[in-house]
């Protein structure tokens, strides 16, 4: 299976700061790479979609990059609401895997 | 506007069996394929099954392989898990996603516990 190692596993930071998670696959996945959003006791929301895909209704402070194995989640202005825990998921192969996630705290 | 709803869960001892249900509304549930996802307490989301649309092709994580069974009604618009052999680290709860995960259910609770 490939593992996806995703990183920092949490960070703290102020509104207006920008901020980058990123993840690395063991193995090249082209662009097949989802973002979600997870606040507790939510379901999990889809933020980005093959790797750079912003999906229909969320804002455009999240953006996404990257190919083959490093990918980047990037908030560009932290906001209140953005509070929650962030994964990545990797759909080229089977078994699909996620990271770990990364808990985004506001300062 | 589209809607999953899972149902099913509950407390189950390690060995036994269950069957979670995911009922979809709002869109074509014969056109797309379908997951389940699960997080156990307090940890992060596992991808743990997919059927395609037509209920042609199944995958699995390792950790259910050949434990869980993932099918579908398209008549009725339902996915179902098949839990069996269950144990004590598949407590979590289980999502169910349309296929790109662009809409989830709120969960369904398993407790495999004596």
């Amino acid at each position: 299976a490939i593992q996806m190692t995703q990183s920092p596993s949490s960070l703290s930071a102020s509104v207006g700061d920008r901020v980058t998670i990123t993840c690395r696959a063991s193995q090249g996945i082209r662009n097949d790479l989802g973002w979600y959003q997870q606040k507790p006791g939510k379901a999990p929301k889809l933020l980005i979609h093959a790797a750079s895909s912003l999906q229909s209704g969320v804002p455009s402070r999240f953006s996404g990059s990257g190919s083959g194995t490093d990918f980047t989640l990037t908030i560009s202005s932290l906001q209140p609401e953005d509070s929650a825990t962030y994964y990545c998921l990797q759909d080229y192969s089977y078994p699909q895997t996620f990271g770990q996630g990364t808990k985004v705290e506001i300062k | 506007q589209v809607q999953l709803v899972e149902s099913g869960g509950g407390v189950v001892q390690p060995g036994r069996s269950l069957r979670l249900s995911c009922a979809a509304s709002g869109f074509i549930f014969s056109s797309y394929a379908m997951h389940w996802v699960r997080q156990a307490p307090g940890n992060g989301l596992e991808w743990v099954a997919l059927i395609s649309y037509d209920g042609s092709n199944k995958y699995y994580a390792d950790s259910v392989q050949g434990r869980f069974t993932i099918s579908r009604d398209n008549s009725k618009s339902i996915l179902y898990l098949q839990l069996n052999s269950l144990r004590p680290e598949d407590t979590a709860v289980y999502f169910c996603a349309r296929q790109i995960r662009d809409y989830w259910g709120q969960g369904t609770l398993v407790t495999v516990s004596s």
